[in-house]
Formats: C-alpha cells, structure tokens, sequence
C-alpha cells in the first residue's frame, strides 16, 4: 500500500517568507509526528497528533511553527517569518496506536528539503 | 528514554552476515528496542523491534541479551544496498529519538 507522502519535496524560499508543508499519512494510522533534520545530524522531534487528543507540541522550537491536522488525515507544518537556521529536512512519520503507544512502529516519509536564502 | 551506544561506523563484505551491536545498559521494563535506517536522501526505514524476546523478519534480525542491557541487529546476507546509518533506539514514549547512529559500510 501506499506509505507516508510528503509535499513538496523539495522548497526553497527568501529569509522572511513563511511556508507550509504537508504531508499525507497511512492510511488508517491515527498517531503522526513531525520531525526536523539538519544537514549532517540526527532527527529532532517537532510536534505529535494522536487522534482528538491535544496535540504534543513539546518539541517545537519557538512560536514561529506550528502544526495542523485535519481529523486522521493530512497534516500541515507552517514555518512563519522563516529563518536561514529553519534550513533542514522536515520528515513526517504515522504509525497505528496499540496499547501502550510505545509498540506500534513509525514509518516516514522521505521528507522535505527546506532551503532558505 | 534510555540512551544507547553504537558504534560510529562499521564494515561488512558484501554477502556476509552484518552484526551491528547497541548498549542499552540503562533501559527499564517497560521500553521497547527499536531499529531504523537511513540510507542517504531518504527517510528513516523501519527495521524491527522487540521487548524481551529475539525477533526475526524478512529484513532483519535482533538479537536481546536477557538482561535487556545490549541488542545486536543482524542482517543475514548483506548488499551493497544495506549501505546506510543504523539507529537503535529505546523508546516508552510516542516520540523516537534518534543518536547518531552507526553508519555501515557494505563492499564488494
């Protein structure tokens, strides 16, 4: 079946601009996350979705992101008034929730590549 | 999540078994092990996972020393395609975090 899609694939933008990503889950997985990764570096978690509950927006790291979803499905990430350190790949993943959460892997995306100017 | 510790890269003969080892010495009970891969330009690929007991599928197979303290991840028959950074992780939450991993170098 289809896995995680993510568009665009690739962005590049000037310093200032704001921009939206987007990215389709599998189908039927209620659990998304975004992550972010710097050139040369490990990933760094952004933001969780599971289901009606309040998203866990622990790892945003100021109040230039946020995060949409709508229901169980596609998923927006806004970076507003974007800045040359904002440059990484933004990596999506969804998973099923099993009992505990903690057995259930998450399959990604291959992500978008933000550049900015 | 408890941290682990990889080695920073290995290499393996195309063809032969790749064991790639993880400590774990701090993990707790409840905390599952979990492997990914990065192969250049693409998303991190789920391996496999585990708790207490050995796991095998069509990929991979993991390895559990019964302390639970250390894991190794091996991968049967290696191709010039397994070629890519492993991450093991621990994880009791919903997120994952990732370390740096140990980048494995398949050759012909």
């Amino acid at each position: 079946g289809a896995g995680v899609s993510q568009s665009p694939s690739n962005k590049v933008t000037e310093k200032g601009k704001d921009v939206e990503l987007r990215c389709d889950p599998i189908s039927g997985h209620t659990a998304l996350y975004w992550y972010r990764q710097r050139l040369g570096q490990g990933l760094e978690f952004l933001i969780y979705f599971q289901g009606n509950s309040a998203p866990d927006k622990s790892g945003l790291p100021s109040d230039r992101f946020s995060a949409e979803r709508t229901g169980e499905s596609v998923s927006t990430l806004t970076i507003q008034r974007t800045q040359q350190e904002d440059s990484a790949v933004y990596l999506c993943a969804s998973s099923l929730v099993g009992a505990g959460g903690s057995n259930q892997p998450q399959h990604f995306g291959d992500g978008t590549r933000l550049s900015i100017l | 999540d408890a941290k682990t510790t990889q080695p920073t890269s290995m290499d393996c003969a195309e063809g032969r078994a790749a064991n790639l080892p993880c400590n774990h010495s701090t993990i707790s009970g409840n905390e599952y092990v979990y492997w990914y891969r990065q192969i250049h330009s693409q998303g991190p690929q789920y391996i496999i996972h585990g708790l207490k007991n050995n796991e095998t599928n069509e990929m991979a197979s993991l390895i559990i020393t019964e302390d639970r303290k250390s894991s190794t991840l091996i991968l049967p028959h290696a191709t010039l395609r397994d070629t890519a950074v492993y991450y093991c992780i621990v994880r009791n939450t919903d997120k994952l975090i990732f370390g740096t991993g140990t980048r494995l170098q398949v050759f012909p």
